[in-house]
């Protein structure tokens, strides 16, 4: 069962425009959300995080915002820009242990592509 | 700066071969994950190590195992390899404590494919 859902498979924006990325997830017994950018050809990166108690957490160009009730967290690039272009995906944190062990579940991601 | 070393970035190996993939990271992390990433599934989990000689299973553990016999090193293996472990395979680490966030820090991966 896919407890994180990025819907979207791809997007594609216009340079200049905002980007808004959307994830979904069903176990309310996550405390952290992330998001993560990947390149070709390379690792995924970690970009932007929230805590399960906050709405919004920014980060420059980067905004993420989270709705408890909806179980929905998005993320939103302003303005884009074409180094931008990457899969993002987000992520959910689960406590799976007494010692603290911690893993994370990751949606599918989506393609973000800007168009210059 | 973080640092996530796998040994290769490309695999090619015949079905029922033994197979193993390295990851070596520089930041004295006591957790380590193993990957591995298909279009459309995204990044699932397939084993993580807390500490040395520990070892947790993930989500897709069938048909792997992991070794880590020092701290800083986590071995994927691949038994029998099989056509359907062709994949992108992703190492990571991060450090251990959960009252605050641990940013998982990932290698380049190493693209397997099975024949």
């Amino acid at each position: 069962d896919q407890q994180v859902k990025q819907n979207s498979p791809s997007l594609s924006v216009q340079e200049g425009r905002i980007s808004i990325l959307n994830c979904d997830y069903t176990n309310s017994m996550f405390d952290y959300f992330l998001w993560y950018k990947k390149y070709p050809a390379e690792g995924p990166t970690f970009l932007i995080s929230i805590s399960s108690i906050k709405d919004k957490n920014e980060d420059g160009r980067f905004t993420v915002f989270l709705n408890k009730s909806a179980k929905h967290l998005s993320l939103h690039i302003v303005p884009s820009q074409p180094g931008d272009s990457a899969v993002y995906f987000c992520a959910a944190r689960g406590i799976i242990s007494n010692f603290g062990n911690e893993k994370l579940t990751f949606g599918t991601g989506t393609r973000l592509t800007i168009i210059p | 700066d973080v640092k996530v070393t796998q040994s290769s970035r490309y695999l090619v190996k015949r079905t029922g071969e033994k197979v193993f993939l390295e990851c070596v990271q520089d930041m004295d992390h006591e957790n380590m994950f193993w990957y591995r990433q298909d279009p459309g599934l995204g990044l699932r989990l397939i084993y993580f190590s807390y500490d040395v000689k520990m070892k947790e299973k993930g989500d897709i553990p069938e048909g792997y195992s992991v070794s880590r016999e020092k701290k800083e090193r986590f071995s994927l293996i691949l038994e029998s390899a099989s056509t359907n472990q062709t994949s992108m395979y992703l190492c990571a680490s991060s450090s251990l404590g959960y009252l605050k966030l641990n940013i998982q820090y990932f290698g380049a991966g190493t693209r397997l494919s099975v024949l």
